[in-house]
């Protein structure tokens, strides 16, 4: 079946590029998806890549895509304490609607 | 950008009471919305896919009876969670798609429900 996968906490400093990892199953994917999620608030939309290409990059963030790996990364630069949050990477699910959701990766910045 | 709302942000119910949460997309018209439940530091789990002006679509193990789901406009969908028990308290999230081929989903703030 479908499934999503990411590391669930990183630490990094204040300053520092942040890296978070994600790797899917499902190689028919069109669209890949980068969410944040402060404390007790919904999900924010930061960015998604369409699976035609390699990487994408909009301000701070950059996404790579391996498309044979299945591999799917969130480089973040110049960390920022306001960057602490919890990231979910999804992906659409076989029938093209819903979203299939990691389990988050906790980023912790510190001062 | 677009903007999707939720109404309440949290409730307190007692057990067996029946609780409505709505959500709202702003400034855009979603023919599709996406209910999702999300239990503390756990990922979001997909409840049910609804789509205006027909049935909505669970998933496996989501009780249809004690989640209703009605999407009567293309900015509006409410889910009902009926006699409602302490293991329903959650965070629930929804989600739409504009109707205008769009694939992106833009989520609500979510409603944090407890059951007493």
């Amino acid at each position: 079946g479908e499934d999503v996968e990411q590391s669930l906490f990183l630490s990094v400093r204040e300053g520092d590029s942040s890296v978070i990892n994600c790797t899917y199953t499902d190689s028919s994917s069109t669209y890949l998806y980068w969410y944040k999620q402060e404390p007790g608030a919904g999900l924010q939309l930061l960015t998604y890549i369409f699976s035609n290409m390699d990487m994408k990059q909009d301000q701070r963030l950059t996404v790579l895509l391996n498309k044979k790996d299945k591999h799917l990364s969130l480089r973040i630069a110049d960390t920022q304490t306001g960057d602490s949050a919890i990231y979910f990477c999804a992906e659409k699910d076989q029938a093209g609607t819903a979203l299939i959701f990691g389990k988050g990766t906790t980023l912790s910045v510190s001062s | 950008g677009a903007v999707v709302s939720q109404h309440p942000s949290w409730v307190i119910c007692k057990s067996g009471t029946s609780v409505k949460i709505e959500c709202r997309s702003l400034d855009f018209q979603a023919t599709t919305m996406f209910w999702y439940r999300q239990f503390p530091k756990q990922s979001l789990m997909l409840m049910a896919t609804s789509n205006e002006g027909s049935k909505a679509t669970y998933e496996q193990g989501v009780e249809k009876d004690k989640f209703l789901i009605n999407h009567a406009s293309l900015t509006l969908s409410t889910l009902t969670v009926t006699s409602a028990h302490p293991e329903d308290s959650s965070f629930y999230i929804c989600s739409a798609r504009s109707g205008a081929g769009g694939h992106e989903q833009y989520f609500g703030p979510g409603t944090r429900l407890t059951v007493t």
